[in-house]
């Protein structure tokens, strides 16, 4: 079974503080995701990263940075947290697909983060 | 703009009943859909998906629909059954796109 773990289900930090979210797999995946997602709007793509040091930026990217110095993991990175990035983040991986797509994606079991 | 729509927010179904979950998208460009699963507390979970070269795809008790003129799907779920309550998500993309785009999700309500 495929395993995405993430690092913390609940997370609450101050405006203005540096905030780590850490996602692990563990099925030798190329591609990585982050997610957030808001009530109303789904999963909005943060960043991807389809190689190891190699980053892409989703639909979301302001206010983000992403780090990817190992296969298995991915990084997201919220260098001054504000309130308006109180989320869901989800993680997700997979196989490379045809001619670069991303189908079938793993999901983590998600963080929470309260921006205070 | 959205380019994958679930008009529906939540919807609510008899046990054994069928539930009919819709999705519409607007971008032709799109060949590959797909339907995630999610529970409070969880990831979302893969269900079930079709490629645009169909137009119907089975498993089990999960069948999508794909009408490619009037660019919507739809998830049948027969029968409905109270593990199924959670939020579907509807997603799409393509052999020229390099992500997969989410919609909103619908809340399925499963009553005993």
């Amino acid at each position: 079974d495929v395993k995405v773990t993430q690092s913390s289900r609940y997370l609450v930090k101050r405006t203005g503080e540096k905030v780590f979210l850490e996602c692990v797999q563990d099925m030798d995946h190329e591609n990585m995701f982050w997610y957030r997602q808001d009530p109303g709007l789904g999963l909005r793509l943060i960043y991807f990263s389809y190689d190891v040091k190699m980053k892409e930026k989703g639909d979301i990217p302001e206010g983000y940075s992403v780090s990817r110095e190992k296969k298995e993991r991915f990084s997201l990175i919220l260098e001054s947290a504000s309130t308006n990035q109180t989320s869901m983040y989800l993680c997700a991986s997979s196989y490379p697909g045809t001619s670069g797509n991303f189908y079938e994606q793993f999901f983590g079991p998600g963080t929470r983060l309260t921006v205070l | 703009d959205q380019q994958v729509k679930q008009n529906s927010p939540s919807l609510s179904v008899q046990e054994g009943r069928i539930s009919i979950l819709n999705c519409d998208y607007t971008n032709s460009m799109f060949d590959y859909f797909l339907w995630y699963k999610k529970y409070p507390a969880e990831g979302p979970t893969f269900l079930i998906s079709i490629s645009s070269i169909k137009d119907k795809n089975e498993d089990g008790r999960f069948t999508v629909f794909l009408n490619k003129s009037a660019k919507h799907l739809s998830l049948h779920i027969v029968p409905s059954q109270p593990g199924d309550s959670a939020v579907y998500f509807c997603a799409a993309s393509g052999s020229s796109y390099d992500k997969v785009i989410f919609g909103p999700g619908t809340s399925l309500s499963v009553i005993p």
